[in-house]
């Protein structure tokens, strides 16, 4: 079935870099891209970004520009969000989804990252 | 950015109510809406995408209507698993915005 598979929790310090994988499965990873939402403990839903799987193209929030790096690994069908200078407010639920351009239809589990010295 | 209001932010409701719940756009995003319900401790799930248009597999209970600068989900009869919270997003231009979230609770 259609799925998409995160990495598991990390505890970083602050200043720190962490790096969340999602593998994808199940559709042909070029076909969609992938959009990445975090969600502080609590809090809301905040997207973040957007990577093409086909292109590698990116368009990432004002907010998290120079700071975050997307990227997709077609080979294994693996996207990556790396995300850094990491603070005690990044802590959060951070989830990749498979972007269909009118929604997003699949999300992956979540990986918790926590940030704190 | 295109700003996302919800309303109620907190919704309290009886099995078998029907229930409506409005998101704003700041600005004009045609139809480029979705809408997601969340459970605690999960990751949200599509309900309704393109404003009205119901994802595969979504119970017939849940509509959207709306364009523009209005949209509403409504629940047309409650049932249990329907106590959760829900987030509109706009799909109109990057960032994508997400609502703040309407926390459906049972009264």
């Amino acid at each position: 079935q259609i799925q998409l598979v995160q990495s598991g929790a990390e505890v970083k310090k602050p200043g720190a870099s962490v790096k969340v994988s999602c593998k994808a499965s199940g559709y042909t990873f070029t076909s969609y891209g992938l959009s990445w939402v975090r969600q502080a403990p609590g809090q809301g839903l905040e997207w973040m970004g957007w990577i093409s799987a086909y292109n590698g193209n990116t368009n990432y929030a004002q907010k998290f520009q120079g700071r975050v790096t997307m990227t997709t690994d077609t080979s294994t069908s693996t996207a990556y969000m790396d995300l850094r200078s990491l603070r005690s407010d990044d802590t959060a639920v951070y989830y990749c989804a498979r972007d269909r351009v009118d929604a997003l239809d699949i999300w992956g589990q979540g990986t918790l990252v926590t940030v704190s010295s | 950015d295109i700003q996302m209001t919800q309303s109620p932010s907190t919704l309290s409701a009886s099995v078998g109510d029907r229930v409506t719940i409005t998101c704003r756009a700041s600005q004009s995003i045609s139809r480029w809406l979705a809408w997601y319900q969340q459970k605690p401790g999960k990751a949200p799930n599509l309900l309704i995408y393109e404003a009205s248009i119901l994802q595969n597999g979504v119970p017939s209970g849940f509509s959207g209507s709306g364009s523009g600068t209005e949209f509403t989900l409504t629940i047309s009869s409650l049932q249990p698993d329907d106590f959760a919270t829900y987030y509109c997003q706009q799909y109109h231009s990057y960032p994508y915005t997400f609502g703040q979230g309407t926390k459906l609770e049972i009264k």
